[in-house]
């Protein structure tokens, strides 16, 4: 069975301070491993994704990601926050061994940006 | 593209009643999947089809929850009779077969509340 887990339901940070959310993860092979942000009455959108390669990600709006094969992780992260980012993070793992399209959210983090 | 569209965007319907909820996928996408969001629950996967078939309905949670899938551009999902407990947003996804590592991308979603 594949799943994640996002430990912090909030994070909170100054609107030019570097931030983190965090995610680990659990597949009985190797990972495809993404990132997706939701504003406030809208669906989810891709934000970066790791399949293989440079264990650095980077994705929209400046966002980058850090693929962590030895502790199953995978952290979202900025430089510098801006209060636009404030929104709700969801960080999802899809098992290659399982050879289907069936993608595990973890249950969100919520990140609010202070002016 | 205009992107994953769903209808209707809220629907207020009374317990008991049949609900019908509608999603265009983006053309030439293989994968369908349909989520429900709550505050309890977080994002839950219900079904996904796969070239207009349902590969997996485990998270379908009751008999009154049907999806179908009738061609590659419309895709519904059914719930009757309807109960106030499965007042949640809805969302609809599609993604293109280019390997798993493909993200998906969502629809605004269906705002559902069963009085």
């Amino acid at each position: 069975a594949q799943s994640v887990a996002q430990p912090e339901d909030q994070v909170n940070v100054a609107e030019g301070n570097p931030l983190t959310v965090k995610c680990t993860y659990s597949v009985s092979g190797n990972p495809y491993l993404f990132w997706y942000v939701q504003y406030p009455n809208r669906g989810l959108q891709f934000l970066l994704k790791y399949i293989t390669g440079d264990n650095l990600v980077k994705g929209s709006y400046g966002f980058e990601a850090e693929f962590n094969k030895s502790q199953t992780s995978f952290h979202l992260k900025k430089p510098s926050a801006l209060v636009s980012d404030s929104a709700l993070y969801f960080c999802a793992v899809r098992d290659i061994g399982r050879g289907a399209g069936k993608s595990t959210f973890g249950d969100g983090t919520t990140l609010t940006v202070k002016p | 593209d205009a992107g994953v569209i769903q209808s209707p965007r809220h629907e207020v319907t009374e317990m008991g009643q049949e609900v019908t909820l509608r999603c265009k996928p983006i053309s030439g996408h293989d994968y369908l999947f349909w989520y429900r969001q709550t505050m309890m629950r977080g994002l839950e996967l219900l079904i996904y089809f796969n070239n207009n078939v349902p590969i997996d309905d485990s998270g379908m949670p009751e008999d009154r929850f049907s999806a179908k899938m009738p061609n590659a551009s419309f895709s519904t999902l059914k719930i009757q009779p309807s109960e106030p407990r499965d007042s949640a947003v809805y969302f609809c996804a599609s993604s293109p077969f280019s390997g798993l590592g493909t993200e998906a991308f969502f629809g605004q979603g269906t705002r559902l509340t069963v009085v």
